[in-house]
């Protein structure tokens, strides 16, 4: 199947730094790529869509000068969590929509812990 | 598009059995859903999917039904496996082309 891949996998950072977590398509060009965040037994909350080229759409209660997102190739979809603080420490994962057709894949998620 | 965050329901049932997710999803002008099962501390996987002109799509001992008069999915998986335990989401591609999860179901197999 289809690879998406996330890095940093594991990330610990101190507070008020800022801290960048890239996903890459490896095998297949996405025009659209989603990031997620996940608190621990719970399921997926959408935090914004990103489509190359263009401005991200952030769900509301999502604060978009906090998590500034890039997708700057059809390959690439970058989330950076600015001015970190502790309650910013979750799981964070990203998934890539095929160029054409519905099927998504998701990365392996990246642990972020801000102390 | 967001999902809800809920503690999840847990499904035990043991090795070898049959086991059976359902999931209620929302949108009645969803088209396309998707299986996806997430082991502990890593991305969703993804298992099956099913576009909403059928009814039934079967995979490698994994089945999903849908039936759209209710708007429920189910995803069966024959001769379950302690592999199997994972937790389970169902997805929603709804006519905005937004992927929204269900809540989720652990499943955990007994030895």
């Amino acid at each position: 199947g289809a690879v998406v891949s996330q890095h940093p996998s594991r990330v610990i950072c101190k507070s008020g730094t800022s801290v960048k977590i890239e996903c890459r398509s490896l095998d297949f060009q996405a025009t659209t790529m989603f990031w997620y965040r996940q608190f621990p037994k719970q399921s997926l909350m959408l935090m914004a869509t990103s489509n190359e080229g263009s401005k991200a759409t952030y769900e509301q209660g999502v604060e978009k000068d906090k998590f500034l997102i890039n997708h700057a190739s059809l390959t690439l979809s970058t989330l950076t969590v600015t001015s970190a603080h502790p309650e910013d420490s979750s799981f964070y994962i990203c998934s890539a929509r095929f160029i054409s057709g519905n099927t998504i894949y998701f990365g392996e998620g990246s642990w972020l812990t801000v102390v | 598009g967001e999902s809800v965050g809920l503690h999840l329901p847990t499904l035990s049932v043991q090795e070898g059995d049959n086991s059976i997710i359902n999931c209620a999803y929302s949108n009645s002008a969803s088209d396309y859903f998707i299986w996806y099962k997430q082991e502990s501390g890593k991305g969703p996987q993804f298992i099956i999917d099913i576009r909403s002109n059928m009814d039934k799509r079967q995979g490698q001992r994994v089945t999903v039904l849908l039936n759209k008069t209710v708007k429920h999915l189910s995803l069966q998986i024959a001769a379950t496996q302690p592999g199997d335990s994972a937790v389970y989401f169902c997805a929603e591609n709804n006519a905005g082309n937004m992927l929204t999860f269900g809540g989720g179901t652990r499943l955990m197999v007994k030895p």
